[in-house]
């Protein structure tokens, strides 16, 4: 069975770091391209950040760029995203994904004070 | 970033059908085809349709997915109490360089 696990969320301070991460299992992961998308408590879904199955191309959503690293390590069939400089409005539960694959569970992150 | 327009809700008696639009443009749904997705409350969402009408393994028969220029459809036949919730569609979009996603349509089995 396809499956995605996230870790690494939690509560950090404005201005704080976080490293999310995301294990993938039953599918070809270096094969895929991955991407993070978040959601807001009550709102709908956010796209973050994508990478290229061998890492070769990254994007981002206008809001987070030169705040946010998004990178893989196909040896481990890993996703990460590298949070700094965190804002408020950075709180959400964020999934990673592959378009034609699935997504994982979520992991809450919360930037508060 | 430039979305893609869905309905906020339908509304459909059970055992009927339901179908659900996506409207985006040539950079995104009408160049790269559509993703969708569905969202029961309180769960992560869950790939139902990838590149307009590829259904992932385990997806009910009872669903399918289409694509006419610009706009994506999403029609579930013989609705059942468990296909309420929110379907949301995506895209990527090549002039943006990012994927795009509609506001989500909630699904109310009456």
């Amino acid at each position: 069975d396809v499956q995605f696990m996230e870790s690494g969320g939690g509560l950090v301070q404005p201005g704080g770091s976080l490293r999310l991460s995301c294990g993938g299992s039953g599918f070809t992961f270096d094969s895929h391209w991955m991407s993070w998308v978040r959601q807001a408590a009550g709102k709908g879904l956010e796209w973050v950040a994508t990478i290229a199955n061998d890492g070769s191309e990254k994007y981002y959503v206008d809001s987070v760029k030169g705040r946010f690293t998004i990178s893989r390590d196909n040896g481990k069939r890993s996703l990460y995203l590298q949070m700094n400089s965190l804002r408020v409005e950075d709180t959400a539960v964020y999934y990673c994904s592959s378009s034609n694959v699935g997504w994982g569970q979520g992991t809450l992150v919360t930037v508060s004070s | 970033q430039a979305g893609l327009t869905q309905p906020p809700s339908v509304s459909t008696d059970l055992g009927q059908t339901a179908t659900l639009t996506c409207i985006g443009n040539n950079n995104n749904v009408g160049h790269q085809g559509a993703v969708w997705l569905q969202q029961v409350q309180g769960h992560p969402p869950k790939l139902v349709f990838f590149r307009d009408n590829n259904r992932p393994s385990g997806i009910s028969e009872r669903l399918s997915a289409s694509r006419s220029g610009n706009t994506a459809s999403l029609t579930i036949a013989g609705l059942q109490a468990e296909d309420e919730g929110d379907y949301y569609c995506s895209a990527w979009d090549t002039n943006l360089s990012g994927w795009v996603f509609g506001g989500g349509t909630k699904l109310t089995v009456l």
